[in-house]
């Protein structure tokens, strides 16, 4: 499997406090991306990235920003979390760039008390 | 602007029985298309995708798809289910060439298998 991991698996947090989502990867990809997931939508891109300190937003970024310090880490930050943010969170790579395909983490659930 | 939609959330098939998840696309470049599947608890895994090589794509686990531009469909169909074959499936388009662009997913499609 690429080396791609996600931490925390889960985390419970109340509502207005700020949560960050890490996502490392081993594989020296390029191209990093942020995804929630809900039901009856699917997966939603919140933000993505084409390199370090290079990023962009998605449909959904309201909310959330990310950084990139290094090419192996892609962080997502809820500024202040609600409760329209619980969700499931996948962080995706990719060598090349949407074309080539995805390669997932195992996701993050986080819950919004 | 790219989209794909699923036609069903939810589709239960005999074991042994044909697998059929539709998929429609609009794209208004030669579209990138894929399948991914997932299993609960886990993330998405990329089962097929289309990228203009062949109309008729075979990927893991005895799963087809067959893209006809005519219909804008990217089809996923099996012959036979399995009962590992439970899961949620993901069709998705590129929005783009190039580097900078993503994946736009479906809804999703929930397959059950019944013995």
């Amino acid at each position: 499997d690429a080396g791609i991991t996600q931490s925390p698996r889960h985390k419970v947090t109340e509502t207005g406090t700020p949560v960050t989502l890490r996502c490392h990867q081993t594989e020296n990809h390029r191209y990093m991306y942020w995804y929630r997931q809900d039901p009856g939508h699917g997966l939603r891109l919140i933000h993505y990235s084409y390199g370090v300190k290079d990023t962009d937003k998605g449909e959904v970024s309201d909310g959330y920003s990310v950084s990139r310090s290094k090419t192996e880490d892609f962080l997502l930050t809820l500024e202040s979390a609600t409760s329209s943010q619980t969700s499931v969170y996948f962080c995706a790579i990719s060598e090349g760039g949407a074309n080539y395909g995805y390669t997932f983490g195992s996701g993050t659930r986080l819950t919004v008390v | 602007a790219q989209s794909v939609t699923q036609l069903g959330s939810h589709v239960s098939v005999s074991e042994g029985a044909l697998v059929l998840l539709r998929c429609n696309y609009s794209s208004s470049v030669p579209p990138y298309l894929f399948w991914y599947v997932q299993y609960p608890n886990q993330g998405l895994q990329l089962l097929l995708k289309y990228t203009s090589a062949a109309t008729l794509v075979k990927g893991i686990n005895g799963f087809e798809a067959e893209f006809k531009k005519s219909e804008t469909s990217f089809h996923l169909t099996k012959p036979s289910a399995h009962m590992s074959d439970a899961a949620e499936y993901f069709c998705a388009v590129s929005d783009g060439a190039g580097g900078y662009n993503k994946l736009i997913f479906g809804a999703g499609t929930r397959l059950a298998v019944h013995p």
